[in-house]
């Protein structure tokens, strides 16, 4: 276990349907990554937050919302999805100049 | 804007034989690299890194990785490769000349361990 920890593991969710993934970490880490890993395509980084500041948004579509509320927590807000937007979110933290920490994410499919 | 290439999509390999998954990177400063492994269904696993130092880096389960600034490669190497080593693997960089916190992830290498 690598101390960031994800939930749900799997969400089923309609187009229409409201939903979030939840990122927590107590490793005391400054910085939380959320990640997109689709089938044969790479890992695509999406959001990235310092100190509950968000520091990058990578052109992701407004029905994405991400919130951080505080250093341990990140939340990924989920609204009138695509079924292209299936996949592994993936959550990671950091603190300084050190390695990042993944989750086991979190699989999605929009049905 | 810093990016990673792993040229090779698949990398097959007989059991006990040493094994290198490519990587090479362009960042605009110098690079903070990362290997990590990827098991089915899971996150991944960090393996080793490059900081500053020592170009040869070890890392976990036997595995290291040689910095090279000219080619601005770093491959991911082992001695004897096990069975139990299939998995996807990840290369990664940082560009500390942006002082940003952005990570970005190459597409990936899948490693078969034949036995």
């Amino acid at each position: 276990e690598t101390g960031v920890t994800q939930t749900p593991r799997h969400l089923v969710m309609g187009m229409t349907n409201k939903k979030s993934l939840k990122c927590e970490q107590h490793l005391g880490h400054n910085a939380m990554y959320w990640y997109k890993q689709s089938a044969k395509k790479p890992l695509e980084l999406m959001f990235v937050y310092n100190f509950k500041e968000q520091t990058e948004n990578n052109s992701v579509p407004s029905r994405f919302s991400p919130e951080c509320p505080n250093s341990s927590h990140l939340f990924l807000h989920l609204h009138t999805l695509q079924p292209e937007d299936s996949a592994l979110y993936l959550c990671a933290s950091r603190w300084g100049n050190t390695e990042a920490f993944f989750g086991q994410g979190t699989r999605l499919t929009v049905v | 804007a810093q990016s990673v290439a792993q040229p090779e999509d698949q990398v097959n390999v007989a059991e006990g034989n040493p094994l290198t998954v490519k990587c090479t990177y362009s960042v605009s400063g110098n690079p903070y690299l990362f290997w990590y492994v990827q098991y089915p269904n899971r996150g991944l696993q960090f393996l080793l890194k490059y900081i500053t130092g020592d170009n040869l880096v070890k890392g976990s389960y036997g595995f290291e990785a040689e910095f090279n600034k000219s080619q601005t490669s770093f491959h991911l190497k082992k001695p004897s490769a096990l069975v139990s080593d299939s998995a996807l693997y990840f290369c990664a960089v940082r560009d500390m000349g942006k002082g940003d916190d952005k990570i970005i992830f190459g597409k990936g290498t899948r490693l078969h361990i034949l036995p």
